[in-house]
């Protein structure tokens, strides 16, 4: 069974920084491009950013490129988002997303449960 | 960025009606067009991919048609189960990009 479990959502004050982490368990992780992407509350669909199977490719939304780094660690079968300069725009449910090809755009075949990022004063 | 419009916004219907939700994309792309459902306070589940194929253990009931800029998502009859937001996304180009949703309610 094909699992994704988020974790690292909290309350940060704005201009602070965190870091998300995603474990994926029942595929080959580093078979797969991941995804993250985000849905504020009570709102759509945002693509945040995605990284290839090796990590040696990766794409941004332009609302967060230059302040958000994606990363995985196929050894650890872990996806991570370090956020940094985050501001009250960035407020969301963040879901980790496994892609259906190895390098790019697809659609998306499994999602994890989201986990919450608050930026608030 | 392919801007993907989506209508209705919402939508009401009874149990065993027809629904039909439109997708347009701001340019051509192709076939890289998939539907997910999301039912409160869960996270969105994949219905279609590719503008018409179906997802392993997604219903019958559910089809999606289209190529270039228009698509469809039908339900060929509404079960309560169906309730839910429902969007649209494209994967041709880098960011993809969702529909804004279409909120599905039973009447």
């Amino acid at each position: 069974e094909v699992q994704l479990v988020e974790s690292g959502g909290v309350v940060v004050q704005p201009g602070g920084s965190l870091r998300l982490s995603c474990a994926a368990s029942g595929f080959t992780f580093d078979d797969y491009a991941m995804h993250w992407v985000r849905q504020p509350p009570g709102k759509g669909l945002e693509w945040v950013s995605l990284i290839s199977w090796d990590g040696g490719t990766s794409y941004y939304a332009d609302s967060v490129k230059g302040r958000f780094t994606i990363s995985r660690d196929n050894s650890k079968k872990s996806l991570y988002l370090q956020m940094n300069s985050l501001r009250p725009e960035d407020t969301a449910l963040y879901y980790c997303v496994k892609g259906t090809n190895g390098y790019s755009g697809s659609y998306y075949d499994y999602w994890g449960q989201g986990t919450l990022v608050t930026v608030s004063s | 960025d392919i801007q993907m419009t989506q209508s209705p916004s919402s939508l009401s219907a009874s149990v065993g009606d027809r629904v039909t939700i439109t997708c347009q994309a701001s340019r051509d792309i192709t076939k890289y067009l998939n539907w997910y459902q999301q039912k409160p306070g869960k996270a969105p589940k994949l219905l279609i991919y590719d503008a018409s194929n179906l997802e392993a253990g997604v219903p019958s009931r559910f089809s999606g048609s289209g190529s270039g800029t228009d698509f469809t998502l039908t339900i060929s009859s509404l079960q309560p189960e169906d309730i839910g937001t429902y969007y649209c996304q494209q994967y041709d180009f880098l960011p993809q990009t969702f529909g804004q949703g279409t909120k599905l309610e039973i009447k």
